[in-house]
């Protein structure tokens, strides 16, 4: 069974850059919900895939986006990108058990815009 | 009000004792509780669900406490390797958001020789 994997692991970027991001859930598992994790905070809510639908999205500005396809792999996309954007980043798989057995988290992509 | 909050810390533990930490939650809907063990860098880890009934599971013992909205993790005989941050985690379904876990802001455990 492999887990979630995630990539790349780091990114620099430019303020005003594009951004995609890609995260591959774990065998069996048919959500993904992204996540940014600022330094010294806990991972904020962005938004949850299923059935290659938006199924619930924080308060993030429209400028973060994202696709999942067949294969329930996941990709996050962030336009004109900020300092504050800044973040770990990170991909959380989850299948009919999310409520016993919680999310499986990916390594994270850890962004750094300069 | 944070939807899930917890005292940062750090908490300073001498190897060996027994520690314990907090976390509440503002929304009584909530359905499910977890506690998620997160190292320096890396993503964060499922330690334990919380079930109404308190569960343990080896040094680890967890308890929800649904009528004051509160969630502990007790840590007994605490080793080095329990330094971490460890994340309070409520899962709800909101209206806007659907079905989504929520962090806490996590609590920062030291254990010192």
């Amino acid at each position: 069974e492999t887990g979630v994997t995630q990539s790349p692991t780091h990114l620099i970027k430019t303020r005003g850059q594009q951004v995609t991001l890609r995260c591959s859930s774990q065998s069996g598992h048919n959500t993904v919900s992204w996540y940014q994790q600022a330094l010294g905070q806990g991972p904020q809510f962005i938004f949850q895939y299923y059935r290659e639908e938006e199924n619930g999205r924080g308060n993030f500005p429209p400028r973060f986006s994202g696709l999942q396809f067949p294969n329930y792999s996941s990709e996050l996309n962030v336009n004109a990108l900020e300092l504050d954007d800044s973040a770990l980043y990170l991909c959380a798989s989850s299948g009919y058990s999310a409520q016993d057995y919680g999310y499986t988290f990916g390594s994270g992509t850890r962004l750094t815009v300069v | 009000r944070k939807e899930v909050e917890q005292d940062p810390g750090p908490f300073n533990v001498p190897e060996g004792a027994t520690v314990a930490f907090n976390c509440t939650y503002s929304n009584s809907a909530s359905q499910s509780f977890f506690w998620y063990r997160q190292d320096c860098r890396k993503e964060p880890k499922l330690l334990m669900s919380v079930y109404s009934s308190g569960n343990e599971d080896g040094r680890f013992t967890a308890q929800l406490n649904r009528a004051s909205q509160y969630i502990s993790l007790l840590i007994r005989d605490s080793k080095l390797s329990d330094s971490a941050t460890y994340l309070c985690v409520v899962n709800m379904i909101d209206k806007a958001a659907g079905n989504k876990l929520t962090f806490g802001g996590g609590t920062r455990v030291l254990v010192k020789p």
